[in-house]
């Protein structure tokens, strides 16, 4: 099955820093790439994804690339703020029959500091 | 955050016992999916359903049984076969097919005593 690793497993930046998160999947047949964020008590929502089609897509501050040849994925935050602060997950979703099916990443505590 | 429900907020329960928790969707969601999720492990799948009265297993369904009798109800029982059950549970949605956005409950956090 798939595997997905996740890196860092905290991460502490200043307020109107960067944040970068990175994640690698092991199975080449993976072909979406969701990113969902979890704040302090709330459930968690999908932030940005992306497909295999393209290599880079862009939201406002958050930015998602991918590299297939290498199998990694990355969560850019530029600009960050204090409601930035949550629990990042990353997911891989690889085609099981008629569904799709997604395997998470452990999770990145991102924290933004004043 | 309405859409899809969970209850109870909170679920205690004897080792030993059987529990049952609840999940209700009024999305009109097809597919339903159950998750654990511990700390630093991420979230992992237990089972999922793309259609009422089909259910698959997914990577940690040893344990834990489901039906999907209605669109809207994937409850999920926690059986006494569960090694280590006391974990937060989420249950999601979306629409059928190939990757589409999935929409968390609020969860339920289960301790068995």
């Amino acid at each position: 099955g798939e595997n997905v690793e996740q890196h860092p497993s905290t991460l502490s930046v200043q307020e109107g820093d960067s944040a970068v998160i990175k994640c690698t999947y092991s199975d080449s047949a993976s072909n979406y790439f969701p990113w969902y964020k979890q704040e302090l008590g709330k459930r968690p929502q999908l932030i940005i994804d992306i497909r295999s089609n393209v290599g880079e897509k862009k939201d406002q501050r958050i930015a998602v690339t991918l590299n297939k040849t290498a199998k990694h994925f990355s969560l850019h935050i530029t600009e960050t703020q204090p409601e930035d602060s949550a629990v990042y997950f990353c997911a891989a979703s690889m085609i099981t029959g008629t569904a799709s099916k997604l395997t998470f990443g452990t999770g990145t505590r991102l924290q933004v500091t004043l | 955050d309405g859409g899809i429900t969970q209850s109870p907020k909170y679920l205690f329960r004897k080792e030993g016992q059987n529990v049952t928790l609840s999940c209700e969707q009024n999305l009109n969601h097809d597919a339903m999916y159950w998750y654990r999720q511990d700390p630093g492990q991420g979230l992992r799948l237990i089972y999922y359903s793309q259609i009422v009265n089909d259910f698959q297993k997914g990577d940690i369904a040893e344990g834990y049984s489901v039906s999907r009798e209605k669109k809207e109800s994937f409850p999920l029982t926690v059986t006494s076969a569960q090694k280590n059950p006391t974990a937060f549970y989420l249950c999601a949605s979306s629409k059928r097919g190939l990757h589409n956005e999935q929409f968390f409950g609020p969860g339920t956090r289960l301790t068995v005593l």
